[in-house]
């Protein structure tokens, strides 16, 4: 049972455009989400993340929404560049539970 | 300040031995988490240690155990090493509450 769903398995952008990442969630009592990007053989490294008190976070190039009632967030990345091709993964967590539980990623190509 | 350590970075084993990996949290972190990625499934959870304690632990068979020492130094253990243990064992420490989870570069597990 996936409660975390990452439907593009890959996404392919121009340097300088907008990517979008998206993510859906089943589990109602996840409350905290989070963004991570990894390339191989390394630890993912933690992006953004967001409460589910809030609807929007933004740091940088990386904007993250959250639309509660459809159970999705997405990640927004402008402007793409090359660097930031790898896979990115969408966490959640909630609950009593401190466990994160992950999507099986994106895998975004960045082309120059 | 140093990020989350984890030795050995490469390990090869046989069927049926057991190994023993280490994690190194960032100083101050009390919560280590372990987590299993395969190509299969993704990113999976294993267990969490708050304070010497497990506090979560997620649904793989009783081979799987660790450890957390008083120093918030982690260890987990892998008994009767199977083919599809070969993974790629990733470890995450955080202060201990509701917040993002850094993770170390990991450590690759290959049973022959």
């Amino acid at each position: 049972d996936q409660q975390v769903k990452q439907n593009s398995p890959s996404l392919s952008v121009q340097e300088g455009r907008i990517s979008i990442l998206n993510c859906d969630y089943t589990n109602s009592m996840f409350d905290y989400f989070l963004w991570y990007k990894k390339y191989p053989a390394e630890g993912p490294t933690f992006l953004i993340s967001i409460s589910s008190i809030k609807d929007k976070n933004e740091d940088g190039r990386f904007t993250v929404f959250l639309n509660k009632s459809a159970k999705h967030l997405s990640l927004h990345i402008v402007p793409s560049q090359p660097g930031d091709s790898a896979v990115y993964f969408c966490a959640a967590s909630g609950g009593s539970n401190y466990k994160l539980t992950f999507g099986k990623g994106t895998l975004l190509t960045v082309n120059p | 300040k140093a990020g989350v350590t984890q030795t050995p970075r490469y390990l090869i084993k046989t069927r049926g031995q057991q190994v023993t990996l280490s994690c190194s949290p960032i100083s101050g972190h009390r919560s280590v988490s372990w987590y299993q990625q395969t190509p299969g499934q993704g990113l999976q959870f294993l267990f969490e240690y708050f304070s010497e304690t497990q506090r979560n632990k997620g649904n793989f068979p009783g081979r799987f155990s660790g450890r957390q020492f008083s120093n918030s130094r982690s260890e987990m253990n892998v008994s009767t090493l199977e083919l599809g243990d070969s993974a790629l064992y990733l470890c995450a420490s955080n202060p201990g509450g509701r917040t993002e989870a850094f993770f170390g570069q990991g450590t690759r597990l290959t049973v022959v």
